[in-house]
């Protein structure tokens, strides 16, 4: 079965980086996502990574996937206020029904607090 | 244009109405979603739209109407709503295979069942 565990709750010093992390279970997954949801909004994607890769970095963003270990970690450089907010990791297949959509499994969440 | 719009943004309603929540998106993506979100919870998917048909329905209770007109729209219908159904109802589109799975997700509507 599909089961994406992160922790719920993070707080960093602005300036300071950030290391949200998340294990998965399903080791056939093709790519892993990071979305990011401020309040009262709907889900943004940040950035994935293929299940190939060990590595991605984007800009202040940096992906780390341990495939034997099944754990996906995100590092948030130079944390900005702004940056407060709720981080889900989430795991897809690569084709659920044939016909091009994708089911993603969510993480619950961990709720990043930035202290000025 | 990647933008998934949702509307309404709030909507209240009594158990015994009925009413729509309606989605639109004009990037080309032939999947659509609803997914549910509960305060402090991960969002749950609720249908899949392929190609206009309905792929997947996660057993959801058939007061939850799901409809896809055409290739851009998607709506729920609602009726005789339970108090513990208010959420915030989220709509998402992806283009499909051969990309990275992408989903693109609307801002979500708010329903308050009374």
């Amino acid at each position: 079965g599909e089961d994406v565990e992160q922790s719920l709750f993070l707080s960093v010093r602005e300036g300071d980086s950030s290391v949200i992390n998340c294990t998965y279970t399903d080791s056939s997954s093709t790519y892993l996502y990071w979305y990011k949801q401020e309040p009262g909004a709907g889900l943004q994607l940040l950035t994935y990574i293929f299940s190939n890769m060990d590595m991605k970095q984007d800009q202040r963003l940096t992906v780390l996937l341990n495939k034997k270990d099944k754990h996906l970690s995100l590092r948030i450089a130079d944390t900005q206020t702004g940056d407060s907010a709720i981080y889900f990791c989430a795991e897809t297949l690569h084709t659920y029904s044939g016909a091009g959509s994708y089911q993603l499994t969510f993480g619950k969440g961990t709720k990043l607090s930035v202290i000025p | 244009d990647t933008e998934v719009t949702q509307t309404p943004k709030h909507l209240v309603m009594g158990m015994t109405n009925k009413k729509s929540l309606k989605c639109e998106q004009h990037m080309g993506h032939r999947a659509m979603y609803w997914y549910k979100q509960k305060a402090k919870k991960p969002p749950e998917l609720m249908f899949v739209y392929s190609y206009e048909k309905l792929s997947i329905n996660e057993s959801v209770p058939s007061r939850f109407s799901p409809e896809c007109p055409n290739s851009s729209l998607l709506n729920l219908h609602l009726h005789a709503l339970q108090p513990e159904d208010s959420a915030l109802y989220l709509c998402a589109s992806s283009q499909g295979t051969g990309n990275t799975g992408e989903l693109f997700f609307g801002e979500g509507s708010r329903l308050t069942v009374l």
